[in-house]
Order: C-alpha cells, then structure tokens, then sequence
C-alpha cells in the first residue's frame, strides 16, 4: 500500500553543520511533498514543500529536492542553530487524496 | 499560531466512553483534515472533509466517526474508547481546492483513556 519511509530516525548535529533528512514514497500517482515542522507540545507547522513538476526549491537555510525517478525527496538545513531542533516529518499526497507521513526525525542541534 | 483551533486541549476519561473533539478551521479554509499521533508515532491520518463532504478516508477505525458543519467546524466522534485510543489528535485545515494542499495543523486534543 501507500507508505512513506523516513531516516534517520534520530540525527544529531553541531551547530553551524548541516543536516540531511531522507524519504522514499510509494506511489507513483503523489504529486505534491511537505516538509513539516513538530516542537514540543505544538501541532506540526509546514516549513517548505515541493510540487512533482519541480526538481528543487530553496528557502533561505531550507532546501528540498525531488526524485521523481527514483520516489525520494530530502530536506536539507545549513548553518543549523539551536531552534532548529525539533521532529521533522516529510509527507507526500497521494493519487487517493490522502497525505502519507513519514514516521519523523528528531534532529538535535548542539550549541 | 496556525489559526486552526481544537478543543478541548486535554481529555481524560474511562475505557467504553465517548468523546468529542472539535475543530475549527482557518478562516476560507474549506477543508479540515483529522490525524492520530501515537506516543513516539507519526501522524495517522483518518480522514477529510471538503465544504461538508467526506473527501478521503485513512486508517479510521469504526469506532471512530466525523462530521463537518455547514459552519465547516468539525467534529471527531471516538466511542467505546480503549486504552489504546490514548494518543494526540490533530486536526489540520486546507483550502481544500485540487492545487493546493498545504495544510495548516492545529495545537492538537490529548486525550487519555485510563
């Protein structure tokens, strides 16, 4: 069925580094790629997200980019700081109207 | 602040009752969606309503029922609750056309079945 893999699922980072958080899709028919945001106690708050038709989009210290090929997308965060750490979670909308989660990666960023 | 609100922000009740959550969604947003967060889970997704509509339905469980208003707040009905319903319950709004998709998640309702 529809599934969306994520990893790591725990990724620990100095600050200033970057870091690098990979999902692979199932579905073919998915056609449109969130990034999401979770911090302690909060709902998950949208960060960057990217459309079938597009093979990367950048904002400021955010990147993601798209395999259309192979079904794998990446985040991608530079010059990482403190605040940045949280649970991220990728997600891809299916053919089927229904968004698929990945299971989430705590990044940790130490001072 | 997503402007989707949920209430009530925590629950606590017995297994075998029912319980309300509601949702209200952005202002213009014609779509409201319910995920299940289990502790050390990530987001299942049950179900979505566009403009009073059933839209998609995920892994919801029968015990498990939704609605939404001609006002489009929304309402998760969960009955004959077990231990295991014991989880954080997200709901999320979009505008809803076949374009855009973003989601915007409430602070969730943390519901504890004791």
């Amino acid at each position: 069925g529809e599934n969306v893999e994520q990893h790591p699922s725990t990724l620990s980072v100095q600050e200033g580094d970057s870091a690098v958080i990979k999902c692979t899709y199932s579905d073919s028919a998915s056609n449109y790629f969130p990034w999401y945001k979770q911090e302690l106690g909060k709902g998950p708050q949208l960060i960057i997200d990217i459309r079938s038709n597009v093979g990367e989009k950048k904002d400021q210290r955010i990147a993601v980019t798209l395999n259309k090929t192979a079904k794998h997308f990446s985040l991608h965060i530079t010059e990482t700081q403190p605040e940045d750490s949280a649970v991220y979670f990728c997600a891809s909308y299916t053919g089927g109207f229904k968004t698929i989660f990945g299971a989430g990666t705590r990044l940790f960023v130490k001072a | 602040d997503s402007g989707v609100t949920q209430t009530p922000k925590h629950l606590i009740t017995a297994t075998g009752q029912r319980v309300t959550l509601r949702c209200s969604p952005r202002s213009g947003d014609l779509s409201v969606y319910w995920y299940q967060q289990s502790l050390d889970q990530g987001l299942q997704f049950l179900i979505q309503y566009y403009n009073g509509e059933e839209r998609a339905k995920g892994n919801i469980l029968e015990r498990f029922s939704a609605q939404q208003f001609p006002d489009l707040h929304s309402e998760l009905n969960l009955s004959s609750l077990e231990l295991g319903d014991s989880a954080l319950y997200f709901c999320a709004s979009s505008v809803g056309t076949a374009s855009q998709h973003e989601q915007y998640f409430g602070p969730g309702t943390r519901l504890t079945v004791t």
